[in-house]
């Protein structure tokens, strides 16, 4: 099945600094999302991308939608000890149905140090 | 306005038992998903209802599972004879159609002795 390769899946950094984590896969995806999960919840979408090379803010937070839409990158400029949690690209398709279908990477567990 | 919700939040249960999980979904939202998310991973679709249909069941890893939503809300996933393999964070999530964003519930941790 399709399979997101997120990296790196932890980092640790002091507060203040900024953040990269990536996604990398083998096939094509029409969206690309961003999603920041805290213990014990579910995930809560930061970024979506609709466009290959579409570049798109929220705040501290950049992300842009590869050319090739196999990859997709998120920034996090400035951390704050909020920041912290484990951070998920997840790559949207549709079913024959209709029905969109999330396929997620691993994840980036970001710890910060204050 | 009140997010999605599941329950129960924690569930334990004892290898070959059955347990349901309850998901009711945003008020008025038409589609309804279920994720299972292994220990250090992402979540991994497993369903999919637009409204009482369920039109995509193909990541369910097993007959044992078997999710409803008789009358097009609240949705149950239900597991067969658990086994320890089963052991996971279940995530409900909904939207509003099924081309809007999917909004995620906190999860029921199952976990099989």
């Amino acid at each position: 099945g399709q399979q997101l390769n997120q990296s790196p899946q932890s980092m640790f950094i002091q507060e203040g600094e900024d953040v990269s984590m990536n996604c990398t896969s083998s096939s094509i995806f029409n969206t690309w999302l961003w999603y920041k999960q805290d213990p014990g919840e579910g995930p809560v979408l930061l970024i979506a991308l609709y466009k290959a090379g579409e570049l798109t803010s929220n705040g501290r937070l950049t992300a842009q939608f590869g050319i090739t839409r196999k990859d997709s990158f998120l920034n996090i400029s400035a951390s704050i000890p909020s920041d912290v949690g484990i951070y998920f690209c997840a790559g949207q398709t549709y079913s024959s149905q209709g029905a969109q279908k999330l396929v997620f990477g691993q994840g980036t567990r970001l710890t910060i140090n204050p | 306005g009140a997010g999605v919700s599941q329950s129960p939040r924690y569930k334990v249960a004892k290898r070959g038992q059955d347990v349901a999980l309850r998901c009711d979904p945003i008020s008025g939202h038409v589609s309804l998903f279920w994720y299972q998310q292994a220990l250090g991973q992402g979540p991994e679709f497993l369903t999919y209802f637009q409204n009482e249909a369920q039109l995509d069941k193909s990541g369910l890893p097993s007959d044992r599972f078997f999710a409803e939503r008789p009358e097009g809300s609240v949705s149950t996933l239900k597991i067969q004879r658990t086994q320890q393999e089963d052991s996971a964070v279940y995530l409900c999530a909904s939207s509003l159609d099924q081309m809007g964003e999917q909004y995620f519930g906190p999860g029921t941790r199952l976990t099989v002795t």
